[in-house]
């Protein structure tokens, strides 16, 4: 497809388990972000991927998150021993260098229960 | 430190009545903003930025660097409008977003 393509859509997991969420970029997109969107508390910064430098995890909330993108390409987000407090929607952006306007996907909706 | 602000969580108005939302920023370089609007079971989208200097959907806003903001303007809201929309600052090759805000416009 076109457009940044994220799965899964939905994920429900039980306090304690590690999470997977993927990220498909735009083709030729060397720019990658991640977002975690939670109610009221607008969109938060997580980690920026740019080419084969290293990400920027700044925004990673606790050393039980962590990122990889490989090949310049797809991305995974891991979040390990989730508790109740990461539910939210996990969104991925992706754009040319030097951002732009940066294109989203639908996000995945976390939800630990 | 918080870089965008919108002091306004929910914005109630009637179709063909003014909007306004509100954006502040703190940013000591030269600032580049935009503002994102996400509809129902829709994903966030560009609405505009303001190197462009454009119109969209009847929308513009304005940078104000005497008073960091980036107020985003409808002289006649529709009904379509209703969504959510965030300001958001480029830095650092970085993109902060405010809370947002929850625009409803009734008829």
């Amino acid at each position: 497809g076109a457009g940044v393509s994220q799965s899964p859509s939905n994920k429900v997991t039980e306090k304690g388990k590690d999470v997977e969420l993927r990220c498909d970029p735009i083709s030729g997109h060397t720019a990658l972000y991640w977002y975690r969107q939670s109610l009221g508390q607008g969109l938060e910064f997580l980690i920026y991927f740019q080419g084969n430098s290293a990400p920027d995890k700044s925004g990673l909330p606790s050393d039980r998150f962590s990122a990889e993108r490989t090949g310049g390409s797809v991305s995974t987000l891991t979040i390990q021993r989730t508790q109740q407090e990461d539910s939210a929607v996990y969104l991925c952006a992706s754009s040319l260098p030097g951002i732009g306007e940066a294109f989203f996907g639908q996000g995945t909706r976390l939800t630990v229960v | 430190a918080q870089r965008v602000t919108q002091p306004e969580k929910l914005l109630s108005v009637f179709k063909g009545a003014p909007v306004e939302l509100k954006c502040n920023y703190s940013y000591s370089g030269s600032p580049e903003l935009f503002w994102y609007v996400q509809y129902s079971r829709q994903r966030l989208q560009l609405l505009l930025r303001h190197i462009s200097r454009e119109s969209i959907k009847g929308f513009t806003a304005d940078l104000n660097k005497g008073e960091t903001s980036f107020h985003l303007k409808k002289p006649f809201a529709q009904e379509e409008d209703s969504a959510m929309y965030y300001c958001a600052l480029s830095h650092d090759y970085k993109l902060s977003f405010g809370a947002g805000t929850t625009v409803t416009v009734r008829a």
